[in-house]
């Protein structure tokens, strides 16, 4: 089945220690997200790449980066993890049509001590 | 500023009844409209999708859809225990370019068997 697919799906890390979170598809989507989601909050998103072409958000701070070697996958960065940081992170993907329905990873749940 | 607005909840309701979700949002621009079930600690899911006004049923689902006076609406009939879950509107603004979902901060339903 064509899907979403992220990986580790529970990550631990240390304050201030760089950490790579991970994201492929299958469904072949020119467009891939990358949403941090806190308890009771709607899912805030961070960047996205439409094909190559990297989106950053204005209030995305610049401890996070993002890669995207090829179309399937897609990488989040955190450089110096924060508390603040602990989080839900949720990878999406969209096909290149209009009307933009996303589609969404399981999520990897950070944790930071 | 663009917005999605959404009862916080919880909507509680009794197994079988059924439950109306509802979701208003500010930019006459807006196109297209999602509904995203959220159990927790889980990842987003698909529900619906409406694009023009009126209804659009699938199974126990149905998304109403009214631009003039810019609210969409969620139906669950015959409500079940497992639907218990936080329940996220989300609004894509296009043309434009404009590849992101203004998220609401979702409403939380408890079916009670």
């Amino acid at each position: 089945d064509a899907m979403v697919i992220q990986n580790p799906r529970y990550q631990v890390t240390q304050f201030g220690k760089p950490v790579t979170l991970s994201c492929s598809q299958t469904l072949n989507h020119n467009v891939m997200y990358w949403y941090q989601q806190k308890s009771s909050q709607a899912p805030k998103l961070l960047f996205h790449y439409y094909d190559k072409d990297f989106n950053n958000e204005a209030d995305t701070p610049d401890n996070f980066q993002s890669r995207r070697p090829n179309t399937s996958f897609c990488f989040l960065d955190i450089r110096s993890p924060g508390l603040g940081d602990a989080a839900m992170y949720l990878c999406a993907t969209s096909p290149q049509a209009p009307q933009e329905t996303q589609y969404f990873g399981p999520g990897t749940r950070l944790l930071v001590l | 500023q663009k917005e999605v607005e959404q009862n916080s909840g919880p909507l509680s309701v009794p197994e079988g009844a059924i439950a109306s979700l509802n979701c208003t949002y500010s930019d006459r621009v807006s196109q297209s409209f999602f509904w995203y079930r959220q159990y927790s600690g889980k990842s987003p899911e698909l529900i619906m999708s409406i694009y023009s006004n009126g209804d659009k049923e699938d199974g126990r689902f149905t998304a109403q859809l009214n631009k003039a006076s810019q609210y969409v609406s969620l139906l669950i009939r015959d409500s079940q225990p497992s639907d218990s879950a936080t329940y996220l509107c989300a609004v894509n603004l296009y043309p434009g370019n404009n590849r992101k979902l203004i998220w609401g901060l979702g409403t939380s339903l408890a079916v009670n068997p």
